[in-house]
């Protein structure tokens, strides 16, 4: 069974950056079928896609986040990370790391638990 | 870009009752690609229709998807306890950008 699990500091000092990283179990990262994505929910508000990569490195953003963030792919550690620059209060949000079955269901099918980062002085 | 609007915003129903919740593109888009998840509070979201009308695994049958154009529906013909949840469209685009609704909470009446 597929597993995903986010982990990363869950407290970030606005103006820094926010690093998570996502690790894959019960399947490969590699594996030509999928995407992995990133989406984030603040507290009490709805879901939002932050951005996804596959594993060849090829990465797609949210336009209203674009200039600030990144993901990268570790094919040796099954793991994806996404880094947020320059973080705000509103940036604070439950993370989600995601698969995304671009060739088959063609969406977002397996989740993690996700993990609230709070950006805070 | 294209703005999903779900609809209502709360639904107030019983149990045993059917819940029909809708989710309008601001222009045509492909049902290959709108689908339908579930979140239950604390929980993360959990696939539940995928293009559009197909059922995901381990989906009960009362879950079921309809629609194509702008105008599509998440149906739940009689609901149980565990349905009471927040409900949210998806949908992707040619330009490569993901684009959820802003949700529709069913809760209890």
């Amino acid at each position: 069974q597929l597993q995903l699990q986010e982990s990363g500091p869950g407290l970030v000092k606005p103006s820094e950056t926010l690093s998570l990283t996502c690790t894959v179990s019960g399947g490969s990262i590699s594996s030509s079928r999928y995407y992995w994505g990133w989406i984030r929910q603040p507290p009490g508000k709805g879901l939002e896609w932050v951005g996804d990569i596959y594993y060849t490195g090829s990465t797609y953003f949210n336009p209203s986040l674009k200039s600030r963030v990144s993901i990268s792919v570790d094919i040796s550690k099954n793991q994806f990370s996404l880094e947020v620059t320059s973080v705000t209060a509103a940036d604070t949000a439950v993370y989600y790391c995601a698969r995304l079955d671009y060739y088959g269901v063609r969406t977002f099918d397996y989740w993690g638990r996700g993990t609230l980062v709070t950006v805070a002085s | 870009e294209i703005v999903l609007t779900q609809s209502p915003g709360t639904l107030s129903l019983s149990a045993g009752e059917r819940a029909t919740l809708s989710c309008r593109a601001s222009q045509s888009i492909s049902s290959s690609y709108l689908a339908w998840y579930q979140q239950r509070p604390g929980q993360a979201p959990r696939l539940l229709i995928y293009g559009a009308f197909n059922t995901a695994t381990g989906i009960p049958d009362r879950f079921s998807g309809s629609g194509s154009g702008t105008d599509f529906t998440l149906s739940i013909s009689r609901l149980e306890p565990e349905d009471f949840a927040e409900y949210y469209c998806l949908l992707f685009s040619s330009s490569h950008t993901w684009t959820f609704g802003q949700g529709t909470k069913v809760d209890i009446k």
